[in-house]
């Protein structure tokens, strides 16, 4: 079974405007973390914001914010007032608690949003 | 600055040919992963190192190993790749906190092209 699915491959958005990337994810595990990450067409994985299972409160970043809806199971990405360089690919991804060796990161199958001018 | 570093950005190696792709860290982290990313899908975990502890994914190719010799370099080792090993990786870092961490800091990545 999936663990983090991102369900829109490709998004357009207009400048200005914000967009809203859509993140579910499936864990038994109590203690977790949701993580996204922009990765534009150089290659490079640029950390974008940070949600913890027990945060009270949904994560904001800049014009980065996090939709953290825990019974749901859903952590989507808000940017808010696109801009022409947000074009890249964002990739979701969850951390378990549960593996002692490291923390392990597990990735969605990533949204390619392309803001229009 | 503090950063995760990736030689070389680009590699191009041919069939068969074994090929060594290199990460290296001034972070002081932990834990360094190797993340292999096919175009237009997801970076999928191959490895980690824990400390000096070796972390193999189980639907990892025998033919990619990995080496860590020390704390700051960790080395992806492809013995005879094949065409469909071409890829992006990606080498990552991170200090386990017990727990709680902010984040994981990558390299900008080598991409692989195999002829």
């Amino acid at each position: 079974a999936q663990k983090i699915t991102q369900t829109q491959p490709g998004m357009f958005v207009q400048e200005k405007e914000a967009v809203t990337l859509d993140c579910t994810y499936d864990t038994s595990d109590p203690s977790y973390g949701l993580f996204w990450y922009k990765q534009p067409s150089s290659g490079e994985m640029i950390f974008l914001i940070y949600q913890g299972s027990y945060d009270q409160q949904n994560a904001t970043e800049g014009r980065y914010s996090l939709n953290f809806q825990k019974a749901r199971k859903s952590a989507n990405l808000v940017i808010s007032a696109s801009q022409l360089g947000d074009s890249a690919m964002y990739f979701c991804a969850m951390r378990e608690a549960y593996l002692a060796a490291g923390n392990k990161l597990t990735f969605g199958g990533g949204t390619r949003v392309l803001v229009k001018p | 600055d503090a950063m995760v570093i990736q030689n070389p950005r680009y590699q191009v190696t041919q069939f068969g040919k074994p090929v060594t792709l290199s990460c290296s860290q001034t972070l002081n982290h932990n834990v360094m992963y190797w993340y292999q990313q096919k175009s237009s899908q997801a970076p999928k975990l191959l490895f980690h190192y824990y400390d000096k502890d070796f972390n193999n994914e189980a639907d990892t190719p025998d033919n990619f190993q990995s080496r860590r010799p020390n704390t700051s370099f960790c080395f992806l080792d492809i013995r005879s790749p094949g065409l469909g090993d071409a890829a992006m990786y990606l080498c990552a870092t991170s200090r386990d906190l017990g727990g709680r961490d902010y984040g994981y800091t990558f390299g900008s990545g080598t991409r692989l092209t195999v002829v």
